[in-house]
């Protein structure tokens, strides 16, 4: 059975600062790992999506990697803004390309 | 703007009624996914379904919930008997199969 964790649960930096999200698991018979984003009451909003075949993807100041063999995905977000303050988490697709498992977030605070 | 609408955005009903919470999927997308989400549990993935066929629903209590996708362009959840364990934010998701997943806004049900 598929698990995800993510760590740090909770995180809290100044403006300006790299930060890096950390993601781990299980079965790495994935078909693909996304990354998400969600605001307080809000829907999630898709950031990255990374095949299990690639090693990285890029958008704007975010940059996923992914290590399937090891079972580990970062989400490294660049000179944080306060506007990056969310919860982002992390979604493991199997390897059949359906079932996707999330993990329980981490909550960013970027302090102005 | 392709989005996936969910209605009601919130309900409140007492315990023992019947709620249906219903998607429409982005048009074209052919996969559908129902998760709920909540605090302690975060989100757990209820059922999927592809090409309007329910593809796996083993994380939804059989005895109460139910999941049907009349047509392609409207899923529904429905509870019934509703209890006050079922208070959280279900949310939507559509896709198209192996590719990333579009969330709804979700809907917001308190049992009382």
């Amino acid at each position: 059975k598929q698990e995800v964790t993510q760590i740090p649960a909770a995180l809290s930096v100044p403006e300006g600062e790299n930060l890096v999200l950390n993601c781990s698991f299980t079965d790495s018979a994935i078909y693909n790992l996304q990354w998400f984003r969600q605001d307080p009451g809000k829907g999630l909003t898709s950031l990255l999506l990374i095949q299990s075949s690639q090693r990285e993807q890029t958008s704007g100041r975010l940059n996923a990697s992914l290590d399937k063999s090891s079972g580990r995905s970062t989400l490294y977000i660049a000179a944080s803004q306060p506007g990056d303050s969310a919860t982002y988490l992390c979604a493991v697709r199997d390897s059949g390309g359906f079932k996707t498992i999330f993990g329980a977030g981490t909550r960013l605070f970027v302090k102005a | 703007d392709a989005r996936v609408t969910q209605t009601p955005r919130h309900k409140v009903t007492e315990m023992g009624q019947e709620v249906t919470m219903r998607c429409q999927p982005i048009l074209g997308h052919n996969t559908v996914f129902w998760y709920r989400q909540t605090m302690m549990q975060g989100l757990e993935l209820l059922a999927y379904f592809r090409n309007r066929a329910p593809l796996d629903d083993s994380g939804m209590p059989k005895d109460r919930f139910s999941a049907e996708m009349p047509d392609a362009t409207l899923a529904t959840l429905k509870i019934q008997p509703s209890e006050p364990r079922d208070s959280a934010v279900y949310f939507c998701a559509s896709g198209l199969e192996h590719t990333e997943a579009f969330f709804g806004q979700g809907t917001r049900l308190t049992v009382v």
